[in-house]
């Protein structure tokens, strides 16, 4: 069954970087994934597209700070230089057999 | 650009059937390359999925809504519709459309709604 994983929550600086994962359930290695960006009170934003070969391919005017890789069933999403506006909720998203599978999300908090 | 807004009552009764409607402008919904989905947000929670259709007629639906859901596309309003039956207080929450992109390796959200919250009260 096709499941993405990710940890509730994170926080880091302002001015920091941080990393966040996606995991893919076992058997899934080699699917691609997909990044959303849900500010507070706000409808989800798509952010970028990261391939199992470490490329992604990122949205319409969505900055450098941001950038996808992946390692094995790990799929991460890095903000550097954090700001306040990247405190939101990320999901990761991907596709099998024609369902649409969301991960839970992480909330990330900008200290 | 792509938008994508949706509309419909913000007050449903129990029983009855939601109803929404999402238009599209700057593409077209008869695009190829693209399907149509809804997506929704209990209070507090995290997003699910409900559905998608390409314009051809194919459709996917979440299992665990199948029987309660459809969706539909209006290609000459450039638009596609969510109706979902029977519904409960349970159904109570913020309803998104999204444009859901086909690729060789994966099919994921490029394009979103605002949202419409929908209430499910008597």
């Amino acid at each position: 069954q096709l499941v993405l994983t990710q940890s509730p929550s994170a926080s880091a600086s302002l001015g920091a970087s941080v990393k966040l994962t996606c995991t893919l359930s076992s058997g899934h290695n080699n699917y691609a994934i997909a990044w959303h960006q849900q500010q507070p009170e706000k409808g989800p934003r798509y952010l970028m597209k990261v391939n199992s070969d470490d490329r992604h391919t990122k949205g319409d005017g969505i900055p450098d700070r941001f950038s996808g890789s992946s390692s094995g069933a790990e799929r991460y999403l890095t903000i550097s230089s954090l700001q306040s506006e990247d405190e939101a909720d990320y999901y990761c998203q991907t596709w099998g057999a024609g369902i649409v599978v969301f991960g839970g999300g992480t909330k990330l908090t900008v200290l | 650009q792509v938008q994508l807004q949706e509309s419909g009552p913000g007050l449903v009764k129990p029983s009855q059937t939601l109803s929404l409607t999402c238009a599209v402008s700057g593409g077209s919904i008869s695009s190829g390359d693209y399907c149509w989905s809804w997506i929704r947000q209990h209070p507090g929670k995290g997003l699910e999925w409900i559905g998608y259709m390409h314009y051809t007629g194919s459709t996917y639906y979440n299992p665990s809504l199948k029987s309660q859901v459809s969706i539909s596309v209006d290609t000459s309003k450039n638009q596609f519709s969510l109706n979902l039956r029977s519904v409960t207080a349970a159904d109570t929450a913020v309803y998104y459309c999204a444009r859901l992109v086909i690729t060789v390796v994966n099919y994921y959200f490029d394009y979103w709604g605002p949202g419409t919250l929908v209430t499910v009260s008597s």
